[in-house]
């Protein structure tokens, strides 16, 4: 059963336009929401980070959006560029066994921005 | 430069072959991960360890199986008993002291049946 739920599955995106990606969830108990950006033939990379005790976190262009009350959280790429282009994971964290906390990703969104 | 080491970066496994991709880390980080990746299929956790010679299962770790015998290395061996191994294999690391920890990836392997 898929806990995250990552729309769309692919996005074009003019030059300088905003991105958006959605992201849903079912479990109340995760407690941390990373994106994470990843290019062909490499592993992904942490772009940005929420805790649910706020509703937005900004870190130059790139902007999470959390509604805990909808249990949705979405990130925003203002001005989008070329260089953007990539395939972007939402993930949540929760508590496993033995004190670990373990990332469940989303299906992943790819992004084309076109000159 | 620190980080982490995949190899090799392509493998093709023949049927009924036993397959072992390598991780190694110089970031001196506790824990280390496991993931598959198949197109649309987002990030799966197959195998983590967050100490030497410790290892949990993942939430697809049929068909696999791993060691943490060094801080610094966690071999993951496809089994033959793995009917669908064709995938992209990353493996992950972080320091292991706290949660929501930020995961450092490596480049991955392409894993491919022949």
């Amino acid at each position: 059963q898929q806990q995250v739920k990552q729309s769309p599955q692919s996005l074009i995106v003019q030059k300088g336009g905003i991105s958006i990606i959605n992201c849903a969830y079912e479990n109340t108990a995760f407690d941390y929401f990373p994106w994470y950006q990843q290019f062909p033939g490499k592993g992904p990379a942490l772009l940005i980070a929420i805790r649910p005790d706020v509703s937005e976190k900004k870190e130059g262009r790139f902007t999470i959006s959390f509604n805990k009350s909808a249990k949705q959280f979405s990130l925003h790429i203002m001005d989008s560029q070329p260089g953007d282009s990539a395939t972007y994971f939402c993930a949540a964290s929760m508590i496993r066994g033995a004190g670990s906390y373990q990332l469940t990703f989303g299906k992943g969104t790819k992004l084309s921005v076109i000159p | 430069d620190g980080g982490i080491t995949q190899s090799p970066k392509y493998l093709f496994r023949k049927e009924g072959q036993n397959v072992t991709l390598s991780c190694e880390q110089n970031l001196n980080h506790d824990a280390m991960y496991w993931y598959r990746q198949d197109p649309g299929q987002g990030l799966r956790l197959i195998y983590y360890s967050q100490i030497v010679n410790d290892f949990q299962k993942g939430d697809i770790a049929e068909g696999y199986s791993v060691s943490r015998e060094k801080k610094e290395s966690f071999p993951l061996t496809v089994t033959s008993a793995q009917k669908n191994p064709t995938a992209f294999y990353l493996c992950a690391s972080s320091p292991g002291r706290g949660l929501n920890e930020k995961l450092f990836f490596g480049s991955g392997t392409q894993l491919s049946v022949l």
